[in-house]
């Protein structure tokens, strides 16, 4: 079957660091991506990850260990522009579409 | 920057009647797809779309839904007879290629009422 659970919701201080966690069951896998959505916008790519690691990109980072089926996003240095959905999705090994969670509703405060 | 359209922005019909909801993906990009996100709930996939073909469909993309490329630009989703439970955020997303991990882009999204 095909199952992804992150927290429903998170909430944080400004400058603070905050990780989303995302556990993932597929019988197959080809890519674990993250996509932050404002409120009533569009999903908007932050990160991917294929290959077991840690990925940077400026204050956000991803993690991926396969074998656990598991993912972060870390989010550094938190800025209230950052209070968003944040959607972890994977990609299923010979199809392209993605597998979406529900999403982690995050709340930055001063 | 390039960026996938999408028109109209808010569309509210009557149960029962014909929507077509219009996107323009990203030119040089080859895949294109359609979900959803109804209120409050996760985004879903509906259809995926290469070489003037579907690919793969999800169970929610029945009879009542079809999907066309009519020119080089545009690519539409059709609801042939619209229901109350078909209100929802619709998405249009392209990406390059599927090798590769190449990121789906997605539109604004077509809010769809239906009444």
């Amino acid at each position: 079957g095909q199952n992804i659970d992150q927290p429903t919701e998170m909430t944080a201080t400004e400058g603070a660091i905050v990780q989303i966690n995302c556990t993932y069951q597929t019988s197959g896998f080809n890519g674990l991506f993250w996509y932050q959505q404002h409120a009533g916008e569009a999903p908007t790519f932050l990160s991917y990850n294929v290959l077991d690691g840690l990925e940077e990109k400026g204050r956000f980072s991803s993690f991926l260990s396969r074998s656990k089926g598991y993912s972060y996003l870390l989010l550094k240095e938190l800025q209230m522009k950052d209070s968003a959905s944040y959607l972890c999705a994977y990609r299923s090994y010979n199809t392209d579409k993605l597998i979406f969670g529900t999403g982690t509703r995050l709340q930055v405060f001063p | 920057e390039p960026e996938v359209t999408q028109t109209p922005s808010h569309q509210v019909t009557q149960m029962g009647q014909e929507v077509i909801l219009r996107c323009v993906p990203i030119s040089n990009h080859l895949y294109f797809y359609w979900y959803r996100q109804i209120l409050g709930q996760k985004v879903e996939f509906l259809v995926s779309f290469y070489n003037n073909e579907i690919s793969e469909k999800s169970e929610i993309f029945d009879d009542q839904f079809s999907v066309e490329r009519p020119d080089g630009s545009n690519f539409t989703l059709k609801i042939r007879s619209t229901k109350l439970e078909d209100s929802a955020m619709y998405f249009c997303a392209s990406s390059e290629a599927v090798a590769g991990g190449r990121e789906q882009y997605f539109g604004p999204g077509t809010r769809l009422t239906v009444t």
